[in-house]
């Protein structure tokens, strides 16, 4: 299995430009996830999905925006990209019950606005 | 305002030491988690936490989930250079949220 897939692995992108960051899963995951992790810091949650339609924001959703028409695929989107979102973006899924919780990381997409 | 707190921020020992990192808040969490990430790769787990006062043990590291369920600790005995990372402690707060929140990490540095 492949586990959790994200394209591109790197991209550097223009002040305005937009792009978005493509995920799969083949775990047939109910939750997915996207964090940033700027350099030297912990991950911080800009969008969750609970299930293939739903979605919703997490601690940074400004300037990103998501969707879940599947349940294998959860792209991010970045409109109008600013310096301020270089970083390293990881997509992450999981199967939640409350025992089980265990979220499978893509290797990361790191992105660079100059 | 950062749900989970962990500290120390970074720790540097000599190999065959002891330490103990802590994950923090103000908020009870369902369960707790421990993860390693190396250096251009996303987070591994290491253990999952759920019942308060748990304590999990995994070759030398040994996991505590507080009793109230606010807090988790990480203790390594006998550091070696392979435990180097960044440890991350994540969880889902609230009875049984949404959310799947990180905290800030431990970078730990394990000397030769």
């Amino acid at each position: 299995n492949a586990g959790v897939t994200q394209t591109p692995k790197f991209r550097i992108l223009k002040i305005g430009q937009s792009m978005t960051l493509q995920c799969t899963q083949d775990m047939n995951h109910n939750y997915m996830y996207w964090y940033r992790q700027d350099p030297g810091m912990g991950l911080k949650l800009i969008y969750y999905s609970v299930g293939a339609g739903i979605t919703d924001k997490g601690e940074v959703p400004n300037g990103y925006n998501v969707s879940r028409s599947t349940t294998e695929d959860f792209p991010l989107r970045l409109e109008l990209a600013a310096p301020s979102q270089t970083s390293v973006y990881f997509c992450a899924s999981s199967y939640r019950t409350r025992w089980d919780t265990e979220a499978f990381f893509g290797q990361g997409t790191r992105l660079t606005v100059v | 305002t950062q749900l989970l707190e962990q500290s120390p921020q970074f720790l540097s020992i000599q190999e065959g030491e002891n330490l103990t990192v802590y994950c923090n808040s103000s908020s009870v969490f369902s369960s707790l988690q421990w993860y390693r990430q190396e250096p251009g790769e996303g987070p591994v787990l290491l253990v999952t936490v759920v019942t308060g006062g748990e304590v999990k043990k995994l070759k030398r590291l040994t996991f505590q989930f507080g009793d109230a369920r606010k807090d988790s600790s990480l203790h390594i005995t006998a550091a070696q250079p392979g435990d180097t990372g960044l440890y991350l402690c994540a969880g889902v707060p609230g009875n049984y949220g949404q959310n799947f929140v990180f905290g800030p990490g431990t970078r730990l540095s394990v000397l030769p």
